[in-house]
């Protein structure tokens, strides 16, 4: 059964601060490792990844995958208050399977 | 465009009451998949459907059924409603990746739904 695991499930910072959200995933016939962001309503794209050590960048944000190892990262840096939000990452094979979420809350 | 669009936004329900929830999307997608999320459990996959035509269960199928209209339309339907159902309901789409590397998966709004 293909799983995805996310840690951690909740993080506080501060602004200005950089975290670092990490996702492994057991998946059959993997094909890509998708992130997404939710804030209240539906969840919004960030990045997809389907090759090994080739980063993703978007702004402040940056994802990488290792295929070897079944994992990814996203990071951000300078993190500001809208940054506040759940992090669902999710593999995609057969279909798309969602971790639990990082719950990141950014304090003023 | 409109993407992906699910109605109600809102409902509640009896326990034992029937619905449909609806979702049609514009994007000329095969795949389309139903989740229900729950606090602290992410998104679950309920059914999904590859292709006009065919349904598969996904994790949590029991006390649900779906059908497949036709291309745009995938409908989720409870027959005999129960607290345990009360969740946030996602349809959501994508391109068929069959063969191809990969794609993305478009989101509705969301349904939010509690049973009493």
């Amino acid at each position: 059964e293909d799983k995805v695991v996310q840690s951690p499930l909740s993080l506080v910072v501060h602004e200005g601060d950089t975290v670092t959200l990490n996702c492994s995933y057991e998946v059959t016939n993997f094909r890509s490792l998708l992130w997404y962001k939710q804030e209240k309503k539906a969840p919004t794209f960030l990045f997809m990844l389907t090759s090994s050590g080739i980063e993703k960048k978007s702004g402040r944000l940056s994802s990488i995958l290792d295929k070897k190892e079944l994992f990814s990262i996203l990071n951000i840096t300078a993190t500001q208050t809208g940054d506040s939000a759940v992090y669902l990452c999710a593999s995609y094979g057969q279909n798309f399977v969602f971790g639990p979420g990082t719950r990141l809350s950014v304090l003023p | 465009n409109a993407g992906v669009t699910q109605t109600p936004k809102f409902q509640v329900l009896k326990t034992g009451q029937s619905m449909t929830l609806q979702c049609a999307q514009d994007m000329n997608h095969n795949s389309m998949y139903w989740y229900r999320q729950d606090p602290g459990m992410g998104l679950r996959l309920i059914y999904y459907s590859a292709s006009e035509g065919t349904t598969d269960k996904g994790e949590v199928p029991n006390g649900y059924n779906v059908s497949r209209l036709n291309k745009r339309e995938f409908s989720l339907r409870l027959e005999s409603a129960a607290p345990s159902q009360t969740s946030v309901y996602f349809c959501a789409s994508s391109e068929d990746a069959r063969g191809a590397q990969s794609t993305e998966a478009f989101f509705g709004q969301g349904t939010r739904l509690t049973v009493v």
